[in-house]
């Protein structure tokens, strides 16, 4: 139990679907991110929310929508997806007002796009 | 431009083996940090540790060493006396100070300890 939830651990879905991912956090924390990891490649920052607020949108294509209804929640919206956008998709938190980098990390939602 | 490499893709030991897993990175900031995170087979990366450019100490933590040099842009990562449970992906990490928003990860190394 690693205190971030997410939900559902796999997806596969075609390229006109519309799905969600969801996290749920319940460390008390007040940021949250979304983050990309593909094979072979650096994990991505994705998202950044501080208090509910965007604070970092890392040039991600539109057809990935975030949504942070509270400091709790955070959906990651997703349609007309590509194949390439196949991967592991992690959901992370932090406590704010101290930026320290210690980032808590869900178990992941493996997306398949076929 | 802020970059981690990790050179090593996968490293295979056998138990009670010592290995070091390299970490090499390059920024322009005179001050950041540096991380290591380990993601084992269940997908979640966990932190392990967080060290400041200003401090150059190495440190220790049970089997866990870490070997910063900055006149090599190195962080390294040593597990000593390996185990099975240590079987997993290790990422560094670097940030700077004042916006660790942003980390910048490396690949990863993943490590197989064998019985």
């Amino acid at each position: 139990e690693t205190g971030v939830t997410q939900t559902p651990r796999h997806l596969v879905m075609g390229m006109t679907n519309k799905k969600s991912l969801k996290c749920e956090q319940h460390l008390g924390h007040n940021a949250m991110y979304w983050y990309k990891q593909s094979a072979k490649k650096p994990l991505e920052l994705m998202f950044v929310y501080n208090f509910k607020e965007q604070t970092e949108n890392n040039s991600v294509p539109s057809r990935f929508s975030p949504e942070c209804p509270n400091s709790s929640h955070l959906f990651l919206h997703l349609h007309t997806l590509q194949p390439e956008d196949s991967a592991l998709y992690l959901c992370a938190s932090e406590p704010r007002g101290r930026s320290t980098g210690e980032l808590f990390f869900g178990e992941g939602s493996r997306l398949t796009v076929l | 431009a802020q970059k981690v490499t990790q050179a090593q893709t996968e490293i295979s030991v056998v138990e009670k083996e010592d290995v070091t897993l390299d970490c090499v990175y390059e920024t322009r900031d005179t001050t950041y940090y540096l991380f290591w995170y380990k993601q084992p087979p269940s997908g979640e990366l966990v932190f392990l540790i967080r060290r400041n450019s200003f401090d150059e100490q190495n440190e220790i933590s049970g089997r866990y060493s870490w070997n910063f040099q900055k006149s090599t842009s190195s962080f390294n990562f040593t597990i000593t006396a390996s185990q099975v449970v240590d079987s997993a992906v290790y990422f560094c990490a670097l940030s700077d100070v004042y916006n660790t928003d942003k980390l910048i990860f490396g690949t990863g190394t993943r490590l197989q300890v064998f019985p």
